[in-house]
């Protein structure tokens, strides 16, 4: 089945420093990609996505290119915040009967010291 | 634009109760989608509902039952609860729309805590 498996944290940083979060995927056919956010006792908040091959999404300084060739999606962001401190979920949407479900990475947590 | 709100925020209960969990979907929203985030594990996709039917259903147990209204609004019911049932219930919901660009956007989630 469908799958998505993301580098293992925590992930600690300084702030300023270079941030790249690993996520690869198991599909068949072409999902859309997405990176979500989860902040301490919240829900989640949707980061960025991609629809196809070769997207790149972006938002708040984060970047992600789906890269079919290599099946993966990783998050980059060039410096870092100590508000970036959180959790990062890698997701693909899965189709079903008349929408999709998305499948979502372990999460991996960043935390980010001034 | 109102987001996705659920409630309760917390809740306490025993094995073998049963539980309603609610979900009120965004503005102009009218598929709604459930998941069970256990501790340090991402969420799980429970089952999604569109326009008051259930669309997909994920390994999730029959004691796990939903429903939406006309308003889009939707309940999670679990009956028989499990010590293993404790987790954060997050309700999604998302546009009408293809399949491709199909966003859900997150309520802040349902503690479940049983004991």
């Amino acid at each position: 089945g469908n799958s998505v498996t993301q580098m293992e944290g925590p992930v600690t940083l300084s702030e300023e420093a270079f941030l790249t979060i690993n996520c690869t995927y198991t599909a068949t056919g072409y999902p859309s990609l997405f990176w979500y956010v989860q902040y301490p006792g919240e829900g989640l908040q949707l980061l960025l996505k991609a629809t196809k091959a070769d997207d790149k999404g972006s938002n708040k300084g984060f970047e992600a290119t789906y890269r079919k060739e290599t099946t993966s999606f990783h998050l980059e962001k060039g410096s870092v915040q100590v508000s970036d401190s959180a959790v990062y979920f890698c997701a693909l949407s899965e189709p079903n009967q008349a929408g999709t479900a998305l499948i979502f990475g372990k999460g991996t947590t960043l935390s980010v010291s001034s | 634009e109102t987001g996705v709100t659920q409630s309760p925020t917390h809740l306490i209960k025993t094995r073998g109760q049963q539980v309603t969990l609610r979900c009120s979907s965004q503005s102009g929203h009218n598929t709604v989608s459930w998941y069970q985030q256990a501790l340090g594990q991402g969420p799980q996709f429970i089952f999604q509902y569109y326009r008051e039917e259930e669309n997909g259903r994920g390994n999730f147990p029959p004691r796990f039952s939903g429903l939406q209204f006309p308003n889009y609004s939707s309940e999670l019911n679990v009956n028989a609860l499990e010590l293993d049932d404790s987790a954060l219930y997050l309700c999604a919901s998302s546009s009408p729309g293809t399949v491709r660009t199909d966003t859900q956007y997150f309520g802040p989630g349902t503690r479940l805590t049983v004991l």
